[in-house]
């Protein structure tokens, strides 16, 4: 138990549908961060937020949308997906946005499979 | 694009063996992380250095600046460590958050 959660644990969805991630931190960090990890590939950065403000978007499809309302809560919400958005997501907290410095957090993940 | 290369991809071995994997990586970093990721896919942290070596219980990370190269060991291991162990560095960016780059990782398994 890391003490980040993320829900649902499995989700499956059409390409029509609209769906949402939820990440939650109880460590009292300010920062968190949402991966992706596909299938034989690295885990890839996608989000980070730093208090509240988004810090890194590495270019991320728009049919991705973060939103951090507060220090412990993150969320991912997801329409008109493409199969190959098919992956395991993965949600980080740590103490700072200093990678340099900060072990971050990993949650469970949300296995999202898109029909 | 700056990469992370892990060796083996996949490793098997008997319980009790050493184990080593290794991680190298292109250019000047400001900190490398080990991670260990299980079945179900949830990540621990295992190790961040920038230099020499850490050890906890029977894990050990060392890296080689110069030769821009980590390993990570495991003593007497243990069927419990059967996971996939990921490297992941950051890069100077000269400016700017780059994040954290990840390998593939090196899927291990231990048999009794």
């Amino acid at each position: 138990e890391t003490g980040v959660t993320q829900t649902p644990r499995h989700l499956v969805m059409g390409m029509t549908n609209k769906k949402s991630l939820k990440c939650e931190q109880h460590l009292g960090h300010n920062a968190m961060y949402w991966y992706k990890q596909s299938a034989k590939k690295p885990l890839e950065l996608m989000f980070v937020y730093s208090l509240e403000e988004r810090v890194e978007n590495n270019s991320v499809p728009s049919r991705f949308s973060p939103e951090c309302p507060n220090s412990s809560h993150l969320f991912l919400h997801l329409h008109t997906l493409q199969p190959e958005d098919s992956a395991l997501y993965l949600c980080a907290s740590s103490q700072d946005w200093d990678p340099d410095r900060d072990t971050q957090y990993f949650g469970p993940g949300t296995r999202l499979t898109v029909l | 694009k700056n990469e992370v290369e892990q060796s083996p991809q996949n490793l098997t071995a008997q319980e009790g063996e050493f184990i080593t994997i290794n991680c190298s990586y292109s250019v000047g970093i400001s900190a490398l992380h080990w991670l260990q990721q299980h079945p179900g896919g949830g990540i621990v942290s295992l190790f961040m250095l920038s230099s020499g070596k850490k050890k906890h219980g029977r894990l050990i990370a060392t890296i080689n600046i110069q030769e821009k190269h980590s390993s990570l060991h495991i003593t007497a291991s243990h069927p419990r460590d059967s996971a996939v162990y990921i490297c992941a560095v950051r890069y100077y960016s000269g400016g700017g958050a780059d994040g954290l780059t990840f390998g593939k990782g090196t899927h291990l398994i231990i048999q009794p």
